[in-house]
């Protein structure tokens, strides 16, 4: 069975510009989450979305947005990018959108600002 | 403020030893820990969780055990190999101000196990 994809795998911006990461969830999952890791950090919570709507948020500006479709596909909008921003950025599916429901990480998108 | 912290950033281990990686959480309403391990260039491998309901919990090779009283987690390895060698976070959730959990996870900062032939 596949895991969770994302797209692109790496990506390369300038500041001030707007970015869209994906991701697949693992079949079956419901539940989409998305994290962001600075080097030498674990990660952080940004999203979680559940039957398309968001269910949590982190403590992140509202440059950041996101959405869930009806696949259960789900997009990370990033706008006016900040040198800042340079991080993996994680998706992580779930079968529901409740502790004890383990996160599976997906290998994440590697995004640059510079 | 809530935080999930690790009493030693690095851990270097012979192969066939005993690994044990310790993580300290601060925040009594966790109900539900995670032990991810993360190799270079890929995201985090889900090991093993545990609800706090229960003070120890066992898989192939690996053992957590929750101790409640000092809000301390840790996350036991036997026989390690070198394919152990990886970055392990502990991860907690909690429930939300409404007192619901809907699956946000606070990460440590993660201990570099080393595992040496």
């Amino acid at each position: 069975d596949a895991g969770v994809t994302q797209s692109p795998t790496h990506l390369i911006k300038t500041r001030g510009q707007h970015v869209t990461l994906r991701c697949s969830p693992i079949s079956g999952h419901k539940s989409v989450s998305w994290y962001q890791q600075v080097l030498g950090q674990g990660p952080q919570f940004i999203f979680q979305y559940y039957e398309k709507e968001e269910r949590g948020r982190g403590n992140f500006p509202d440059r950041f947005s996101a959405r869930q479709f009806p696949n259960y596909s789900s997009e990370l909008n990033v706008n006016a990018l900040l040198l800042g921003d340079s991080a993996l950025y994680l998706c992580a599916s779930s079968l529901e959108a409740r502790a004890n429901s383990p996160l599976h990480f997906g290998n994440g998108t590697r995004l640059t600002v510079t | 403020g809530e935080s999930v912290g690790l009493h030693l950033p690095t851990l270097s281990v012979q192969e066939g030893d005993n690994s044990i990686i310790n993580c300290a959480y601060s925040n009594s309403a966790s109900d539900y820990f995670i032990w991810y391990k993360q190799e270079s260039g890929k995201g985090p491998q889900f090991i093993i969780d545990i609800r706090s309901n229960m003070d120890k919990r066992q898989g192939q090779r690996v053992t957590v055990l929750l101790n409640k009283t000092v809000k301390h987690l840790s996350l036991q390895i036997a026989a390690t190999q070198p394919g152990d060698s990886a970055v392990y976070f502990c991860a907690e959730n909690a429930p939300n101000a409404g007192g619901t959990s809907y699956g946000k996870l606070t990460f440590g900062q993660g201990t570099i196990l080393t595992v040496h032939p």
